[in-house]
């Protein structure tokens, strides 16, 4: 346990609707990113927030993806209108600032869109 | 794709031998980590090196750093069972916040 936790665990969900994942970060971590990870392959970089501020946005991302870490604390991500390829595993971690650049997984939410 | 080139994709090895995997990204960087990632765990990270050095050892792992060549290997001397694993390598780009992750190697250590 790395101290970054992930909800739900688990996410099954039809085609069109809306999902939105949560995570909470290790207290003391300025620091967030949300990555997607498909079978087989590294994680992809989603998003990545110091403190409240959203400062790097992937191109990979669509409109229809939205994050927000109000007050720097716990952050969510949200899917609206959900896509058969957006299955996969949505993974978040944080660090601290300054110049350790390990980052602390936590252990993912796996989406499946039927 | 965003993501760096690993070599190999996959690799067998018998417990006791010493295991190598490569990697190679495109952009400046302000330093490379490894990661490693099993079913019981998740995501761990491993090592750092930063891009001012060229070789860096912690345990039984070992990495270097070519900038020239914009590549990184690691050695994992000794291996166990325990680590079979993807292993992945990671980049921060300089002037950015994204880190790149590669696609991974794939290590079977057989007992």
């Amino acid at each position: 346990d790395t101290g970054v936790s992930q909800d739900p665990r688990h996410k099954i969900t039809k085609r069109g609707q809306n999902v939105t994942f949560r995570c909470d970060p290790i207290s003391e971590h300025n620091r967030l990113y949300w990555y997607r990870q498909t079978l087989g392959q590294g994680p992809e970089f989603l998003t990545y927030f110091q403190n409240e501020a959203q400062l790097e946005k992937s191109r990979l991302l669509s409109d229809r993806f939205s994050a927000e870490r109000p007050k720097g604390s716990f952050s969510t991500l949200e899917i609206q209108r959900t896509e058969q390829g957006d299955s996969a595993m949505y993974l978040c971690a944080s660090r601290t600032s300054g110049d350790s650049y390990e980052q602390y997984f936590g252990p993912g939410t796996r989406l499946t869109v039927t | 794709s965003q993501q760096g080139e690993e070599d190999p994709q996959a690799l067998s090895i018998q417990e006791g031998e010493n295991a190598t995997m490569n990697c190679s990204y495109k952009t400046s960087i302000n330093n490379l980590q490894w990661y490693r990632q099993n079913s019981g765990r998740g995501l761990v990270h491993l090592i750092l090196i930063r891009s001012n050095e060229r070789e860096k050892h912690s345990g039984r792992l070992r990495v270097t750093l070519d900038t020239s060549k914009k590549s990184s290997s690691l050695l994992i001397t000794a291996s166990r069972a325990a680590d079979t694993a993807s292993y992945f390598c990671a980049t921060d780009s300089t002037g950015g916040f994204k880190t790149i992750f590669g696609a991974g190697t794939r290590l079977f250590v057989k007992a």
